[in-house]
């Protein structure tokens, strides 16, 4: 089945402990892209990759790093979480040139002590 | 001011209206206008894109296009119960040379109730 995956689904933390999400798609899809959603806010990317090693900022990059080792997986890093990354998190993909296709993983809901 | 403003809603109608969802937008560049819907407790999924102006009809919905206002709609007919869900109109922009940077920029959402 053609798929985005996330992992955890659901995770509790305390302030400045790392932790990674992980990303993973199986339709081979060079573009890949992390986004938090907040209410009333919407859906903002925080950064996205158009193909291995080639990553870029979105619209609040802020205290998150990401890598595009390999073309499947697009981790998402935080290295010190603080309260307001508290949010739900949802990676997708989609084909090169296809950007407004976007499949989108099942999200992960984060929550900073 | 938002690149995209989306009304949230909440939106309450009964089986069978006719719902209008809407969006503006600042940013000219925009050029790929989509919708997606999103259930409860899962992720977004591509309903309709519409490429520069016009209409674009599948079904039940109708997106439109009006690049002259900024302006962004998606009309359901005769909607259902199934059709509950949140609602987010998302822009995409292109450079001089006709390629995409792969920058979304999304409304807020607006969360639909049909009720029987």
């Amino acid at each position: 089945e053609a798929q985005v995956t996330q992992n955890p689904r659901y995770l509790i933390t305390v302030t400045g402990k790392k932790l990674t999400v992980t990303c993973s798609q199986n339709m081979n899809h060079e573009y890949m892209s992390w986004y938090r959603q907040d209410p009333g806010l919407g859906l903002r990317q925080i950064y996205y990759s158009m193909n291995v090693e080639v990553t870029d900022k979105g619209d609040v990059p802020e205290g998150y790093k990401v890598s595009r080792k390999e073309k499947r997986n697009f981790p998402l890093i935080l290295e010190s979480p603080s309260p307001n990354q508290t949010s739900l998190y949802f990676c997708a993909s989609s084909p090169s040139g296809q950007f407004y296709e976007q499949y989108f993983g099942p999200g992960t809901r984060l929550t900073v002590t | 001011q938002k690149e995209v403003e989306q009304d949230p809603g909440p939106l309450s109608v009964p089986e069978g209206a006719i719902v209008s969802l809407n969006c503006t937008y600042s940013n000219s560049a925009f050029q790929y206008f989509m919708w997606y819907r999103q259930y409860s407790r899962k992720g977004p999924e591509l309903l309709m894109y519409t490429y520069s102006s016009g209409n674009k009809e599948d079904g039940r919905f109708t997106a439109q296009v009006d690049k002259s206002s900024k302006y962004i709609s998606l009309f359901i007919r005769d909607s259902q119960p199934s059709d509950s869900a949140t609602y987010l109109c998302a822009m995409l922009g292109i450079n001089a040379g006709g390629t995409s940077y792969g920058k979304l920029t999304f409304g807020q959402g607006t969360i639909l109730t049909v009720h029987p």
